[in-house]
Parts: C-alpha cells; structure tokens; sequence
C-alpha cells in the first residue's frame, strides 16, 4: 500500500511568487490535513479537508489557501512567498473523521530567497 | 533538524535503558492525546493515543500515561534501541475540531550503544 506521497520534495521561490503544494493520501483515505513545520514555531496545523470541504484552519494568513480533489488529492497554496514562509511543509491523511493515527508524508521543502 | 532553533530538551540514554518522555499540555477539553516520533528526513509517525478518560495505555515496547489533575502525559520506551532515536512529540487532538493535531514542541531521544 503506498504511503502519502508529497510532491514536490525540495522548492526554491522567490519572494512575491506563490506556489503550489500537492498532496496524495493513502488509497481511502478522505481526510487530509497539512502542516507547517519551521524550526522556530514547531509544527503547526494549517487545514484539513474531508470530502473536498474544508473542516478547519489553522492560524495561518489568507495567503494560505487549500483545495481537496474528488479523488481525495489535495493542494495548498501559497501566495506572495515571504521569507518567514520558508519551511517543511507536511500532509499527513486519515482514514476517517476523528481518527487519532494520521499518515503523514516526507514532506515538501520550500525556500524562499 | 526542524526543531533545533526551539532548543528541544534532549533525553540522552544507554541502550536497553527505559526511556521517559514528558509532555505538558494545555486543553483540558481535548478528547485525546497521542506520541509520534520523527526520523530525520521523515514526517511524524503515530506511536500510540490514549483517549481522555483513561490514565495508562500499554502497546508494543511503549506505555503512555495520562494525568489529568496536573496536564501531564508521558511516553515511557523499554528497552531503548538505537532505532528509538528521533524527536518525539505529544499531540492533542479535540474531536469538534475533526482531525486536527495540536503538537507540542517535541524532545530528542538520543540513544547510545
């Protein structure tokens, strides 16, 4: 059973440009959360999608937005890169709403010079 | 690592020594509480929950306890391996709020053969 996949691995942006994140649960899984990571802050909830809704969020600017996919794949995005947006960015997904095991990917290293 | 500009209290121990990992947390209304472990170059991993109402919960080599009176959690290792070391984090999840994580700021485990 493949695990959740995040792509891209590594990105390097400038400030002011926005990117895009992605996301691939595990196969059944409709839940899919994300999470900054920096070594400053810790890790920190960002959103999750169930269902293709959004179900909460974080603490995050509106610079900071998400989609989820009919097939559960999900996006985040983030407009006009700052460099305080430099990070380890992770998806992790569940299987279900209010399941405490969430599988999470390797993550997604974004740079911002 | 992610987590060395926060100075994570670090747990140094012998191998096959017992490990004892401590975790204060804030929000008493949370439904339950669960330890990951983080590789480096890895996302977190679940270890083990234990839901609110309970006190000691015992799974493979790794027991958590829960102390409501005073907000404390721990994560208790046996017979510590090399493979143990990484960054450990307790975690909070509050079922109104659906799958989201509220993580603490994590401690290094460091094991030595």
């Amino acid at each position: 059973k493949a695990g959740v996949t995040q792509t891209p691995r590594y990105l390097i942006k400038t400030r002011g440009q926005q990117v895009t994140l992605s996301c691939s649960p595990i196969s059944g899984h409709r839940s899919v959360s994300w999470y900054q990571q920096t070594p400053g802050q810790g890790l920190q909830f960002l959103f999750e999608y169930f269902s293709e809704t959004q179900r909460n969020k974080g603490n995050f600017p509106g610079r900071f937005s998400g989609r989820q996919f009919s097939n559960s794949r999900s996006e985040m995005n983030v407009s006009t890169l700052e460099l305080g947006d430099s990070a380890l960015y992770l998806c992790a997904s569940s299987l279900f709403q209010g399941g405490t095991e969430a599988f999470f990917g390797q993550g997604t290293r974004l740079t911002v010079v | 690592g992610e987590n060395v500009g926060l100075h994570l209290p670090t747990l140094s121990v012998q191998e096959g020594d017992n490990s004892i990992i401590n975790c204060a947390y804030s929000n008493s209304a949370s439904d339950y509480f669960i330890w990951y472990k983080q590789e480096s170059g890895k996302g977190p991993q679940f270890i083990i929950d234990i839901r609110s109402n309970m006190d000691k919960r015992q799974g493979q080599r790794v027991t958590v306890l829960l102390n409501k009176t005073v907000k404390h959690l721990s994560l208790q290792i046996a017979a510590t391996q090399p493979g143990d070391s990484a960054v450990y984090f307790c975690a909070e999840m509050y079922m109104e709020y659906g799958n989201k994580l509220v993580f603490g700021a994590g401690t290094i485990l460091r094991v030595k053969s």
